[in-house]
């Protein structure tokens, strides 16, 4: 069936390089994109969304870029920190399903000293 | 940016029992909220759409006579794991969208997840 998924299960960075954080979806009627950072015990926190008529837009530290072209979503945190250690996940909504989101199965990034 | 309880944040229960968690946005109107299921090292994954004043939609595979859903107020949701048996250990969470955002886009706020242990 359609899903949402990662290149990468983990990611480790040093201190202050910047992120990239991948993310394949297969719905090509998915209109609406999100990551979410989730910490340990937390819930799920919003960073950046994006809808399927912008290729970039950018946040404060990050850019999420998407090409509707190959399906594909990354997530680019510039200076990464130890504060930016957590797992992340993209998020789709596929129109058909009305206002729910598909989540991917998240990226773990460890930001080293 | 909005706010989304959930409580309680943590439960231990025996085998067998009952266990109702609540969803409350405390500076918004949700008219739908939706309740995810967490396993360790794991994604979220769906379990039900509750929509205020109407019955829950559940996602194929979820038990709805198991995981009860009330929407009983726009601030309100709550769900209870009837029953509970230790494969029901999770981690669960509850989202929501602010009544006033436009169908199927916007940002969803989420609840800070709910662990539950059965023993």
């Amino acid at each position: 069936g359609e899903s949402v998924g990662l290149h990468l299960p983990t990611l480790s960075v040093q201190e202050g390089d910047n992120s990239i954080i991948n993310c394949a979806y297969s719905n090509s009627a998915s209109d609406y994109f999100i990551w979410y950072k989730q910490e340990s015990g937390k819930g799920p926190q919003f960073i950046i969304d994006i809808r399927s008529n912008m290729d970039k837009r950018q946040g404060q530290r990050v850019t999420v870029l998407l090409n509707k072209t190959v399906k594909h979503l990354s997530l680019q945190i510039a200076a990464t920190q130890p504060g930016d250690s957590a797992v992340y996940f993209c998020a789709e909504s596929p129109l058909r399903r009305g206002q729910n989101f598909v989540f991917g199965p998240g990226t773990r990034l460890s930001v080293l000293p | 940016g909005a706010v989304v309880s959930q409580h309680p944040s943590w439960v231990i229960c025996k085998s067998g029992t009952s266990v109702k968690i609540e969803c409350r946005s405390l500076d918004f109107q949700a008219t739908t909220m939706f309740w995810y299921r967490q396993f360790p090292k794991q994604s979220l994954m769906l379990m039900a759409t509750s929509n205020e004043g109407s019955k829950a939609t559940y996602e194929q595979g979820v038990e709805k006579d198991k995981f009860l859903i009330n929407h009983a107020s726009l601030t309100l949701s709550t769900l209870t794991v009837t029953s509970a048996h230790p494969e029901d250990s999770s981690f669960y969470i509850c989202s929501a969208r602010d009544k006033r955002g436009a169908a199927n886009t916007g940002e969803l706020f989420f609840g800070e997840g709910s662990r539950l242990t059965v023993l």
